[in-house]
């Protein structure tokens, strides 16, 4: 079974600064790993998706997500916070031929002015 | 432009009432998902179809049902609505490992 363990639940960061969102994965194959961001009364918006192509992978809005099998983790990075980034950010997995997804608990974002 | 709809966005409704949540895609998609989704909690996955006249429960028990008889519409049903249904229900379709694409959920209050 797969499952996915995102670290903090709240990361609060200034405009400008790093946003980095931690997330680990537990699966017994190769997975599939996915960032998904939530804003406020709407539904979830992919951001990236890896899927055993190049382990850095560049997504919408200036996020990316580097795969690494040695630490079983896919964290989120942005090098320079805006304020539409406050949300709620969730990762995900499958694997490969279950199309199901698991998702973590998700992490809430702000930014400060 | 959202491909995914769902509809109500919000609803209120009274203990023991037959409520129908309803979602439809227009992408195509063979795969539609349910997915219950609490605050701070994760997503739950309750239902899903990998397409017309193909139902499975998810990950959480849940006492709602859902159909698949048309590819682009996949409703769930509450035959008698609780309190302890309520929740924000989310919907979404795949085609492939693309990912998914979410509908705008809705909202439901059982009072």
């Amino acid at each position: 079974a797969q499952s996915v363990t995102q670290l903090g639940s709240h990361v609060s960061v200034s405009e400008g600064a790093l946003v980095l969102l931690r997330c680990n994965y537990s699966s017994s194959v190769p997975p599939y790993l996915f960032w998904y961001v939530q804003y406020p009364n709407q539904g979830l918006q992919l951001l990236l998706k890896y899927t055993s192509a190049a382990t850095l992978v560049k997504g919408i809005n200036g996020f990316e997500a580097e795969f690494k099998k040695s630490e079983t983790s896919f964290h989120l990075t942005k090098p320079s916070a805006h304020m539409s980034d406050a949300a709620e950010y969730f990762c995900a997995v499958s694997a490969p031929g279950d199309y199901k997804l698991s998702f973590g608990a998700g992490t809430t974002v702000t930014v400060r002015a | 432009e959202a491909d995914i709809y769902q509809t109500p966005r919000y609803l209120v409704i009274g203990t023991g009432k037959k409520i129908t949540l309803e979602c439809s895609q227009t992408m195509g998609h063979d795969k539609m998902y349910w997915y219950q989704q609490d605050p701070g909690m994760e997503l739950h996955l309750i239902h899903y179809s990998y397409g017309v006249n193909s139902t499975e429960k998810g990950d959480l028990s849940s006492e709602s049902t859902v159909s698949r008889i048309r590819t682009e519409h996949f409703p769930l049903t509450l035959e008698s609505a609780r309190p302890s249904h309520t929740s924000q229900y989310l919907c979404a379709s795949s085609l492939g490992a693309n990912g998914y694409t979410f509908g705008s959920g809705t909202r439901l209050t059982v009072v």
